[in-house]
């Protein structure tokens, strides 16, 4: 099946600082999405981007599908901002509405 | 808030055991996957339902179950509980999912002893 290898598995900020989150499919994906994961479980949709750039606030992302990758990078950091930040695809090739995620990266923003 | 929302928020069962796990989306979801995160992993897609019919399952036994309502409710059934089912339990609804993707609920958190 596809694998989905997120980098870093680990950052520490300190509050202010930029960061860039990589997320690489070994296969094509539909429907890439962006979430944050936050202290009580919740993951927030933060960017639905199959291709192109979308930006929202401190918060940006870029997709190039053709070369199976996303990128989110986070600028002026916050420490409203920490916790897990998981990318995820689905696999029109297998079971309908497989999300296929990643490990996650887990941030943590120190005041 | 999401508009996607899950009852109840922790749950703590016994090996054996049967559980049913809720949700409640938006109006014209029409489509609801559910998913089971163990601790420090990602979610692992467990079915999906589309007006009411299973689509779609993911590498879990039949003793997980789901049914789906004309209501954009949706439930999700463990029987006979295993300790290793302990984990967070996320329902995810969408509109669209080739134009907006999905959004999930804040998660039931079931202990299993």
């Amino acid at each position: 099946g596809i694998q989905v290898e997120q980098s870093p598995p680990d950052l520490i900020l300190q509050e202010g600082a930029n960061s860039t989150l990589r997320c690489n499919f070994s296969d094509s994906v539909n429907n890439l999405q962006w979430f944050h994961q936050n202290p009580w479980g919740q993951l927030i949709n933060l960017f639905y981007i199959p291709s192109g750039t979308k930006q929202n606030g401190r918060l940006s992302a870029t997709t190039v599908a053709t070369e199976r990758y996303s990128l989110l990078y986070i600028s002026s950091s916050q420490t409203t901002d920490s916790g897990v930040y998981f990318c995820a695809g689905e696999n029109y090739g297998g079971s309908q509405g497989n999300l296929i995620f990643g490990k996650g990266t887990k941030l943590s923003v120190k005041p | 808030e999401t508009g996607v929302t899950q009852s109840p928020t922790h749950l703590i069962k016994t090996r054996g055991q049967q559980v049913t796990l809720r949700c409640s989306s938006q109006s014209g979801h029409n489509t609801v996957s559910w998913y089971q995160q163990a601790l420090g992993q990602g979610p692992q897609f467990i079915f999906q339902y589309y007006r009411e019919e299973e689509n779609g399952r993911g590498n879990f036994p039949p003793r997980f179950s789901g049914l789906q309502f004309p209501n954009y409710s949706s439930e999700l059934n463990v029987n006979a509980l295993e300790l290793d089912d302990s984990a967070l339990y996320l329902c995810a609804s969408s509109l669209d999912r080739d134009t907006y993707g999905y959004t999930f609920g804040s998660g039931t958190r079931l202990t299993v002893v």
